[in-house]
């Protein structure tokens, strides 16, 4: 059974630094993983998807990097800001076909403090 | 591409009663999702439709909860008798269905709480 573990829980950091964010998850077969952001009361907004062939994807001052054999994902946020502040949920989806169902993380919740 | 809608955002229902929501999926996107998430978890997945078929349901989608997607469009998912353990945020999403790099989106949530 697939398992998508994030830790830590929760990640206080100053403004302006680099953090990473852990994923890992127990099964290597996924199809591909994908990194969401989601404030607090609202729903989920897609960050980054990384192909199970690829091993990083880019969006400005986000980095997501994937290591299937390890079974780990990073979320690298570079000059963290507070407007950075929120849970971040990594998933995947497990198999070889695209079923489409994610399996979650419990998400790390982020603060950026000015 | 007005992203994906659902309707109501917010419903407070007593034990017992029925609730509907409504999911309204991006255009042309022919994958529909709905996921389930209480506070402090990830979003569980209950269900999927490609076009108008639904293709899995999870186990935690009891013989009270029905999810239908008429003509490949809109979703309803209808939660029936409900009680104090439905208390949760009903999330819904859509893709188009291709390879390995189509994005899910998801909407903003639908809030139930049962008193």
């Amino acid at each position: 059974k697939q398992e998508v573990t994030q830790i830590p829980a929760a990640l206080s950091v100053p403004e302006g630094e680099n953090l990473v964010l852990n994923c890992s998850f127990t099964d290597s077969a996924i199809y591909n993983l994908q990194w969401f952001r989601q404030d607090p009361g609202k729903g989920l907004t897609s960050l980054l998807l990384i192909q199970s062939s690829q091993r990083e994807q880019t969006s400005g001052r986000l980095n997501a990097s994937l290591d299937k054999s390890s079974g780990r994902s990073t979320l690298y946020i570079a000059a963290s800001q507070p407007g950075d502040s929120a849970t971040y949920l990594c998933a995947v989806i497990h198999g070889s076909s695209n079923t489409g169902k994610l399996i979650f993380g419990q998400g790390t919740t982020l603060q950026v403090k000015p | 591409d007005t992203g994906v809608s659902q309707n109501p955002r917010h419903k407070i229902t007593k034990r017992g009663q029925n609730v509907t929501f409504r999911c309204d999926p991006i255009s042309e996107h022919n994958r529909l999702y709905w996921y389930r998430q209480t506070l402090g978890q990830g979003p569980e997945f209950l269900t999927y439709f490609q076009n108008e078929a639904q293709l899995e349901k999870s186990r935690l989608l009891s013989d009270r909860f029905s999810a239908e997607r008429p003509k490949g469009s809109f979703s309803t998912l209808e939660i029936q008798r409900t009680e104090q353990g439905d208390s949760a945020m009903y999330l819904c999403a859509s893709s188009f269905y291709t390879g390995p790099g189509n994005t899910i989106y998801f909407g903003e949530g639908s809030w139930l709480t049962v008193v």
